[in-house]
């Protein structure tokens, strides 16, 4: 039951590096979701892909892009890494027209020097 | 705007004693409501969720959350901590217009401490 896999766990990156946050669910699940989770902050949306082919702006979507690759898939890049995206990511799944029960994944943890 | 809070950052309780975990939100129209859990270095995981019906909803682990329209709130309880409760606990919210998406706001969390 690996349910949703996020890969890097960690990752440091320089500020003006870029990276991809890997993300893939073997559920079946339509929606795929990236969350950001700072302290007090609780999770933030960032983007958020509701069936293949769609994605979405989220709440906090400025530096990031998203690429859904296919039904599992749900990718998150950061293009020109800045201080204020060191965070832990959560990747999230749900079935379609389900109403807000979220699968997520353990998260990824990234520090922008 | 939707919008949830969770008005304490920590909640400190004996083991054996029930707990409450405080939630209000601010939604147009009726709300749909969940708590998750998130244990350390882990992701969150659903609890339970209010969608119609019934205003005492039951979830996993014999928690159960009480929705409130009156005072807009959906605190989360248990009759009785364990230790192993311990942990972050998220309210969230979905909007009614949030489309055929599982789109949460959530808010800011509260430390659940259990002290044997």
């Amino acid at each position: 039951n690996a349910g949703v896999t996020q890969t890097p766990k960690f990752q440091v990156l320089k500020t003006g590096q870029s990276m991809t946050l890997q993300c893939a669910q073997d559920m079946n699940h339509n929606s795929m979701y990236w969350y950001r989770q700072d302290p007090g902050m609780g999770l933030r949306l960032i983007y958020y892909s509701a069936s293949e082919g769609t994605t979405d702006k989220g709440e906090v979507p400025n530096g990031y892009n998203v690429s859904r690759l296919n039904k599992r898939e749900f990718s998150l890049r950061l293009e020109s890494a800045a201080p204020s995206q060191t965070s832990v990511y959560f990747c999230a799944s749900s079935r379609q027209g389900d109403t807000g029960e979220l699968f997520f994944g353990e998260g990824s943890r990234l520090t922008v020097l | 705007a939707q919008s949830v809070a969770q008005p304490e950052d920590q909640v400190k309780v004996a083991e054996g004693n029930p707990l409450t975990v405080k939630c209000t939100y601010s939604v147009s129209g009726n709300p749909y409501l969940f708590w998750y859990v998130q244990y350390p270095n882990r992701g969150l995981q659903f609890l339970l969720k209010y969608i119609t019906g019934d205003n005492l909803v039951k979830g996993s682990y014999g928690f159960e959350a009480e929705f409130n329209k009156s005072q807009t709130s959906f605190h989360l309880k248990k009759p009785s901590a364990l230790v192993s409760d311990s942990a972050l606990y998220f309210c969230a919210v979905r909007g009614p217009y949030s489309g055929n998406t599982g789109k949460l706001i959530f808010g800011q969390g509260t430390t659940l401490q259990v002290k044997p």
